[in-house]
């Protein structure tokens, strides 16, 4: 079973810019948890997506916003991008949410760094 | 709200050591699960427990073991005889259906040297 896959692994943009990230759960997965992990903040969550629909979202201005399409794919998509967005970003699929019993399958997370 | 809370940011020890790593979470719920994450130098977390509200029951996988106690809010996560390959950073995590998402601890870094 393929696990969890996220595009791209790394990316470098500047002040302004926006930035899109794409993450592919596992096969079966319809729920797809996006994180940010940075050094002095840990892992903060961002928002989930289960069936296409945003069922929960963590405290992160809008520039913040994903989607999920039919397939179970997830998008994350930041605007206007700060210093402070420079982190790893994870994505975790789960059966049935970030809220039930089921473990949460990560991928390998995408660096972004702001310049 | 939830909260988790893993005080150790950093811990030393030396291979053969066992070494505990303490969570100690906060919920109002009644019904709620407990994690524990791995995340190696390559990055990628890696789901290694869980245990439910209503499962005090301690449980023990090769070196490595978890103390459940609802008295005190705590899953604690024992590794016996550490090796090297045990360096990593831990992560204690709570979730319920009430919130609706899963809160992480900092994690704990733990290095085992040879």
């Amino acid at each position: 079973k393929a696990g969890v896959t996220q595009t791209p692994r790394y990316l470098i943009k500047t002040r302004g810019q926006q930035v899109t990230l794409s993450c592919s759960p596992i096969s079966g997965h319809r729920s797809v948890s996006w994180y940010q992990q940075t050094p002095g903040q840990g892992l903060q969550f961002l928002f989930e997506y289960f069936s296409e629909t945003q069922r929960n979202k963590g405290n992160f201005p809008g520039r913040f916003s994903g989607r999920q399409f039919s397939n179970s794919r997830s998008e994350m998509n930041v605007s206007t991008l700060e210093l402070g967005d420079s982190a790893l970003y994870l994505c975790a699929s789960s059966l049935f949410g970030t809220g039930s019993y089921n473990e949460q399958f990560f991928g390998p997370g995408t660096r972004l760094t702001v310049l | 709200a939830q909260k988790v809370t893993q005080a150790q940011t950093e811990i030393s020890v030396v291979e053969k050591e066992d070494v505990t790593l303490d969570c100690v979470y906060e919920t109002r719920d009644t019904t709620y699960y407990l994690f524990w994450y791995k995340q190696p130098p390559s990055g990628e977390l890696v789901f290694l427990i869980r245990r439910n509200s209503f499962d005090e029951q301690n449980e023990i996988s090769g070196r490595y073991s978890w103390n459940f106690q609802k008295s005190t809010s705590s899953f604690n996560f024992t590794i016996t005889a550490s090796q090297v390959v045990d360096s990593a950073v831990y992560f204690c995590a709570l979730s319920s259906t009430n919130a609706g998402k899963s809160t992480f601890g900092d994690g704990t870094t733990l290095t085992v040297k040879p």
